[in-house]
C-alpha cells in the first residue's frame, strides 16, 4: 500500500501563477482533507471532503479550490499564487464512520511550496 | 469556539527521563482526541487516539495519553524518553459527524539531551 501520495514534493511559483497539488490515496478512505502548516501555527484546515462529489471549506479556504471526482483523488488548486501561500501543504485521508475504530487520519509526506 | 492549546512550545528532557506533553481543548461536543508526531521534513504519524471508553489509551512507541473530561485535557506521557523521540508533537480534536475535520494545536517541539 502506498498510503497517501502527494506530488510534487517541492515547488517554486511566481506570484500570480496557478498550479495544482496532487493527492491520491489507495486505502478507499471516505474522508480527505488539505492542511497547511506554518511555523508556530500548527496545521490549519483548507478544504475537506466526506466523499466523492462532496467538498466543503475549512478554516483558511481563500485562494484555493478543490474537487473530488473520485474516492482516490483530491487535488488542491491554487488559483493565483501569492507569497502568503508559501507553506507546507499536507493531504490526509481517513475512514469515515461514527466512532469507527479505524478512524484516524493518514497524512502524506507534504508539498513544500514557495511563492516568490 | 473550538480550539486546542498546547501550552509548551518547546520542551527539553534528558534521555531516560519521563515526559509529559500537555494538551487542553475546547469543543462543544463529545471529542475525538489524537496525538500526532512529526519528524523534521516528514509528514504526521498517528501516535494514539481516544474515542470513548477507558480514559487511558496506549499508543505506539511506548506513548500513552489520559483523557480527563473535567479538565478538558489529553496529556501525552512516556516513562523513559529515547533520543529518537526528538520531534514535534501535535494534539488534535475532532468530533462525531464532523466530516473528519481536525483542529490542531500549535505543536510542542521536543528536544532530547544525551
Amino acid at each position: 500500500n502506498a498510503g497517501v501520495t502527494q506530488t510534487p514534493k517541492f515547488q517554486v511559483l511566481k506570484t500570480g501563477q496557478s498550479m495544482t497539488l496532487q493527492c491520491a490515496q489507495d486505502m478507499n478512505h471516505e474522508y480527505m482533507s488539505w492542511y497547511r502548516q506554518d511555523p508556530g501555527m500548527g496545521l490549519r484546515l483548507i478544504h475537506y471532503s466526506v466523499g466523492a462529489g462532496i467538498t466543503d471549506q475549512g478554516e483558511v479556504p481563500n485562494g484555493y479550490n478543490v474537487s473530488r471526482s473520485t474516492t482516490e483523488d483530491f487535488p488542491l488548486r491554487l488559483l493565483s499564487a501569492a507569497p502568503s501561500q508559501t507553506s507546507v501543504y499536507f493531504c490526509a485521508s481517513s475512514y469515515g464512520g461514527q466512532g469507527d475504530s479505524n478512524y484516524g487520519y493518514t497524512f502524506g509526506s507534504g508539498t513544500r511550496l514557495t511563492v516568490v | 469556539a473550538q480550539s486546542v492549546t498546547q501550552p509548551d512550545i518547546h520542551i527539553t528532557v534528558s534521555e531516560g527521563a519521563s515526559l509529559e506533553l500537555r494538551c487542553n481543548y475546547s469543543y462543544g461536543a463529545t471529542p475525538y482526541l489524537f496525538w500526532y508526531v512529526q519528524s523534521p521534513g516528514q509528514g504526521l504519524q498517528l501516535l494514539l487516539k481516544y474515542f470513548s471508553g477507558d480514559t487511558l489509551v496506549q499508543g505506539i512507541k511506548g506513548f500513552e495519553a489520559e483523557f480527563k473530561r473535567s479538565q478538558s485535557s489529553f496529556n501525552l506521557r512516556k516513562p523513559s524518553v529515547h533520543w529518537s523521540d526528538a520531534a514535534e508533537y501535535f494534539c488534535a480534536v475532532g468530533g462525531f459527524n464532523q466530516g473528519g475535520k481536525l483542529i490542531f494545536g500549535q505543536g510542542t517541539e521536543l528536544s532530547v539531551k544525551p
